[in-house]
């Protein structure tokens, strides 16, 4: 089945830079690819997703870059301001030959420090 | 939209008994997921259903584990002789549609078990 590696467990950056987190996945299948951010003792909220057709995709300040061949994304969030920091997951969906499921990575504990 | 509801948020229970949990998800929505957040093995996906009918249950502890969905506007997992293990965030999403290239996922804020 399908894995997913998130690379960063924690990160810390200056309010004002970007924060970069990078996941890897191992189905070729796979063609779709969340992000959720969850906050202390919440759910999990999606904040933006990229598909298979395309490579790039940005929502104000998130950039997801998706590079097929090396079956890599990563997550670009530019002028980081201290309300981003919480934990972000990135996901891959498997189709499991009933349906699909999103496979979770471990987790990026995000802090944006003042 | 009140998004999806579970409850119990926090639920303390003895070693050796049942615990459980309810799910509502958005209305409308045709998928309902049941995923198990803990420390040690992160995001773990236990269940779907889609349109009330079990689709996947590969991510269940087989013997103890059950999960329902009687009607589209619930859903349960119910937890027989809990054990510390079970001790996690059990987290259900629901979906508005369920494509082969995949739907976002709605989560609600999860119930705490924990087994003593």
């Amino acid at each position: 089945g399908e894995k997913v590696e998130q690379h960063e467990s924690t990160l810390s950056v200056r309010e004002g830079d970007s924060a970069v987190i990078n996941c890897t996945y191992t189905d070729t299948a796979s063609s779709y690819f969340p992000w959720y951010k969850q906050e202390a003792g919440k759910g999990l909220h999606f904040v933006i997703d990229i598909r298979s057709n395309v490579d790039r995709k940005q929502s104000q300040r998130l950039i997801v870059l998706l590079d097929k061949k090396a079956k890599r994304f990563s997550l670009h969030i530019t002028a980081t301001q201290p309300e981003d920091s919480a934990i972000y997951f990135c996901a891959a969906s498997y189709y499991g030959g009933s349906g699909n499921k999103l496979i979770f990575g471990t987790g990026t504990l995000l802090s944006v420090k003042p | 939209n009140a998004g999806v509801i579970q409850t119990p948020r926090h639920k303390v229970t003895g070693k050796g008994q049942e615990a459980t949990l309810w799910c509502e998800p958005i209305s409308g929505h045709s998928a309902v997921f049941w995923y198990r957040q803990t420390i040690v093995q992160g995001l773990e996906f236990l269940t779907y259903f889609r349109n009330q009918a079990p689709i996947d249950d590969s991510g269940m502890p087989k013997e103890r584990f059950s999960a329902q969905m009687p009607n589209q506007s619930h859903s349960t997992l119910k937890i027989q002789s809990t054990q510390p293990q079970d001790s996690a965030v059990y987290l259900c999403a629901s979906s508005p549609r369920q494509g082969d290239s995949g739907n976002t996922l709605y989560f609600g804020e999860g119930s705490r078990l924990i087994v003593v």
